[in-house]
């Protein structure tokens, strides 16, 4: 089955404590992306990736760290959490043609 | 930069009646438009999406949006409203495609009996 496979569902951390949260597909997709949703803001993209070992910030990318070593994986990685940093987040991968995002369940973060 | 105005929070409607959810857009040249939903505790699929052409496009479910370029909107319809269609909607800009999206603060769907 096709999907984008997000872990943990869930997280609870303290402020300071590193924490990596992973997102990989199986659809071959070149593009994947990160993104924060947040009540009454929306979607807000945080990081993204058109291949391997090419990453570009988006709108929202202060306090995060990205790579893409293989295809398939897309890592976030939040080196000194903050509370501003809780909030529920999305990855989404595409391939270069279609223009049709594929999103992952989320994460939902909490930041002590 | 492009930015996205989805004017309704919350929007209320009996199940069977038709439903149009707003949406209106910022940006100079003609950009690439989307229509997302999100259920409970789900990412977000897409119901359509409008690049060129045909400025009134069909999507899953049976929604349909209407790209009007002198009103900077494209505004999602559907007919006939099922209960199933209770979810967040989120319409989105991006001016060179899908790779830097620019989401709306989204509109809830609530259908009554």
């Amino acid at each position: 089955e096709a999907q984008v496979t997000q872990n943990p569902r869930y997280l609870i951390t303290v402020t300071g404590k590193k924490l990596t949260v992973t997102c990989s597909q199986n659809m071959n997709h070149e593009y994947m992306s990160w993104y924060r949703q947040d009540p009454g803001l929306g979607l807000r993209q945080i990081y993204y990736s058109m291949n391997v070992e090419v990453t570009d910030k988006g709108d929202v990318p202060e306090g995060y760290k990205v790579s893409r070593k293989e295809k398939r994986n897309f890592p976030l990685i939040l080196e000194s959490p903050s509370p501003n940093q809780t909030s529920l987040y999305f990855c989404a991968s595409s391939s270069a043609t279609n223009e049709k995002l594929f999103f992952g369940s989320g994460t939902q973060l909490s930041v002590l | 930069a492009q930015s996205v105005t989805q004017p309704d929070i919350h929007i209320t409607v009996s199940e069977g009646a038709s439903l149009e959810l707003r949406c209106n857009y910022s940006y100079g040249a003609t950009p690439y438009l989307f229509w997302y939903v999100q259920s409970p505790g789900q990412g977000l699929q897409l119901l359509l999406k409008y690049f060129s052409g045909d400025t009134l496009v069909q999507g899953i479910k049976g929604f349909e949006a209407e790209f009007k370029r002198s009103q900077s909107s494209f505004n999602l319809r559907k007919p006939s409203v099922h209960w199933s269609d209770a979810a967040e909607y989120f319409c989105a800009v991006g001016t060179t495609g899908f790779q830097k999206l620019v989401f709306g603060t989204g509109t809830r769907l609530l259908v009554s009996p």
